[in-house]
């Protein structure tokens, strides 16, 4: 079964300071979804990514999939108080897109 | 907000007791997944409906079932409910099985 590796699994940052997490796939991925947590709330989407090289923004987030499909990372830049939260990846397992595998999560905080 | 509404937000219950959680899925979205998620764990996939039919499971026993409904919201009922079953409950809606899913708020259970 796939397993997603996420990276760091917490990250302490000082407001406008950039910041990049990883996520690691065991297989390849057929689709690689973002989203964002805020404690103990319901997942925000943030982005899709299908292709080989494929590479997404919005507002100072970017997220880009390795050509070989295995690993995604998210870059803020920049960061804010209300990028502080919980980041996860999700990967879709086969071609049908669902339904999603999720890495552990990466917590972060951004410091004044 | 996505639209995803989910009942009751929290949920106290105690050890062989049953549950119901409900989901109101996106307009025009006809498919719900549910997912556990323990605390600083992702998501973990329980089960799909799609046009009032289960379209996949995860590994979770029997005494977690689940409905779907003509205007397409849902039930996620837990039988015999233990101590492990303490999570979030996080339940999402897409157009269909292959789009991008869209979560709610979550329902928090506590078994005691």
């Amino acid at each position: 079964s796939q397993e997603l590796e996420q990276s760091p699994q917490s990250l302490i940052v000082q407001e406008g300071k950039n910041l990049t997490i990883n996520c690691t796939s065991s297989k390849t991925l057929y689709g690689l979804y973002w989203y964002k947590q805020k404690y103990g709330e319901g997942l925000i989407f943030l982005m899709m990514l299908q292709k080989g090289g494929e590479e997404k923004s919005h507002e100072k987030i970017t997220a880009k999939l390795d050509e070989k499909k295995q690993q995604s990372s998210l870059h803020i830049t920049a960061s804010q108080p209300s990028h502080a939260g919980i980041y996860l990846c999700g990967a879709a397992p086969n071609s049908g897109n669902t339904p999603l595998v999720f890495g552990k999560g990466t917590r972060l905080s951004v410091i004044a | 907000e996505t639209g995803v509404t989910q009942s009751p937000t929290h949920l106290i219950k105690t050890r062989g007791q049953q549950v119901t959680l409900r989901c109101s899925s996106q307009s025009g979205h006809n498919t719900v997944s549910w997912y556990q998620q323990a605390l600083g764990q992702g998501p973990q996939f329980i089960f799909q409906y799609y046009r009032e039919e289960e379209n996949g499971r995860g590994n979770f026993p029997p005494r977690f079932s689940g409905l779907q409904f003509p205007n397409y919201s849902s039930e996620l009922n837990v039988n015999a409910l233990e101590l492990d079953d303490s999570a979030l409950y996080l339940c999402a809606s897409s157009s269909f099985f292959g789009e991008t899913q869209y979560f709610g708020p979550g329902t928090r259970l506590l078994v005691l």
